[in-house]
């Protein structure tokens, strides 16, 4: 199952809303994963299951979707929340995932 | 809370096998009914998965590279190991184990990750 992320890259403002968005190649009902990536550390799990939050997470994420469309929300960005954002599934035994979202802020 | 550190060669030469170990503290790999996973990510690529174990050994592995792994688990240990073989330079990168998040499923997010070891694969 093939899952293509878009916007490749974004550059946003303190405060703003971003939204980035993954398509899978057939449907995955809600068996979608979103990560953070920061150079140098651990990728962090931030959504499981298309929209529920890990612990820890602040509430500013969020996801939605299913079937083959998927968006992950940061209702106001704030300086930490710089990084690459992958989706990943986890429907097929073969796991597989986005080309990623990297996000800097302006 | 669970913790994940992975460890080997940090180079590895073309045509040789790649060797890495994950032990895990916090937590244990025979009671906890986790698949345990490595992923990695090329210089300037996106993330792959590579392949899942659980702690009975029965494995998982990406098809485009399954031919050349080989994953085990040492519970007495706690950890588990990845062998790649027949390495050339397309394996380079950071190298990731985690864990599972879903027990009993290998179709699962991870959720504890280790902070990732770079192995350049070069003569």
């Amino acid at each position: 199952i093939q899952l293509t992320q878009s916007p490749f890259s974004l550059s946003a403002s303190v405060g703003d809303r971003v939204t980035m968005s993954c398509r899978a190649s057939q449907s995955i009902r809600t068996s979608l994963n979103w990560y953070q990536l920061k150079p140098g550390k651990a990728p962090k799990l931030l959504i499981s299951a298309a929209s529920s939050l890990q612990g820890g997470v602040p509430s500013r994420f969020s996801g939605s979707g299913s079937g083959t469309d998927f968006t992950l929300t940061i209702s106001s960005l704030q300086l930490d929340d710089f990084g690459t954002y992958y989706c990943q599934q986890s429907y097929s035994d073969v796991l597989t995932f986005g080309g990623g979202t990297t996000v800097d802020i302006k | 809370q669970l913790q994940l550190q992975e460890s080997g060669p940090r180079q590895v030469k073309p045509s040789e096998t790649l060797s890495l170990t994950c032990v895990v503290f916090g937590g244990s790999i025979s009671n906890s009914g986790h698949y345990w996973g490595w992923i990695r990510q090329a210089p300037g690529k996106g993330l792959e998965w590579i392949g899942n174990i659980f702690n009975i050994g029965s494995t998982y592995a990406n098809p485009s590279l399954e031919s050349r792994i080989s994953m085990s688990v040492d519970t007495s240990e706690n950890k588990f190991s990845l062998k790649l073989s027949s390495v050339t330079a397309a394996d380079t990168g950071v190298y990731y184990c985690a864990r599972g998040q879903v027990p009993y499923s290998n179709a699962s997010p991870w959720d504890y990750w280790g902070q990732g070891t770079l192995v350049t694969v070069s003569s």
